[in-house]
């Protein structure tokens, strides 16, 4: 079936690396993306990677995509307390829809 | 260029009552999807709209409908609402054909609670 999972909260230092993480179960995914949502808001396209890439940077951020474990994470560097927010993983099944992750919140602790 | 815009930012309803949501998309952008975001649920999908035409459906009852407008504006209606319909209400548009492979802009949404 479709299915994305993600941890649920992540707690992290100011000034660390955070590391979320996302498995999905789909192997037809073209792209998956990585969406930040803030209290009141709604979703912020982060970034996104196309299935036959490894890895993507942009920034503080820094995308992994492992295809044989369908295993993506998204490492942001020098975490900031501008940082907290809910991240998003989704992948785009076979251009037809995307599947969403219930999100990991993530606390930046100064 | 202006956002996607999503009116009205909050609203409050009484069961069996009936609502109606609006999305103004980025200008230039025809592809309008809608979700339904609750803590339990996440992001479920409801519908997607390009050029007018409904082109995708997610599982929910009829109660829920959508329509497009030729200027791409978007409108989503629940009627008969329920306590379980409390929720926010997302609408994003993108300006590809289908928005899947280079991602959505989000409006903010509209908060419904139904009591």
């Amino acid at each position: 079936g479709e299915d994305v999972e993600q941890s649920l909260f992540l707690s992290v230092r100011e000034g660390d690396s955070s590391v979320i993480n996302c498995t999905y179960t789909d192997s037809s995914s073209t792209y998956l993306y990585w969406y930040k949502q803030e209290p009141g808001a709604g979703l912020q396209l982060l970034t996104y990677i196309f299935s036959n890439m490894d890895m993507k940077q942009d920034q503080r951020l820094t995308v992994l995509l492992n295809k044989k474990d369908k295993h993506l994470s998204l490492r942001i560097a020098d975490t900031q307390t501008g940082d907290s927010a809910i991240y998003f993983c989704a992948e785009s099944i076979n251009n037809r829809k995307l599947i969403w992750g219930l999100g990991t919140s993530l606390a930046v602790n100064p | 260029k202006a956002g996607v815009t999503q009116t009205p930012r909050y609203l409050i309803k009484t069961r069996g009552q009936q609502v109606t949501l609006s999305c103004s998309p980025i200008s230039g952008h025809r592809s309008v999807s809608w979700y339904q975001q609750t803590p339990g649920q996440g992001l479920q999908f409801l519908f997607e709209y390009f050029s007018e035409t409904q082109r995708n459906k997610g599982n929910f009852p009829g109660r829920f409908s959508g329509r497009q407008f030729s200027n791409s504006r978007s409108e989503m209606n629940v009627s008969t609402l329920e306590l379980g319909d409390s929720a926010l209400y997302l609408c994003a548009s993108s300006g590809r054909e289908t928005g899947y492979n280079y991602g959505y802009t989000f409006g903010s949404g509209t908060r419904l609670t139904v009591v």
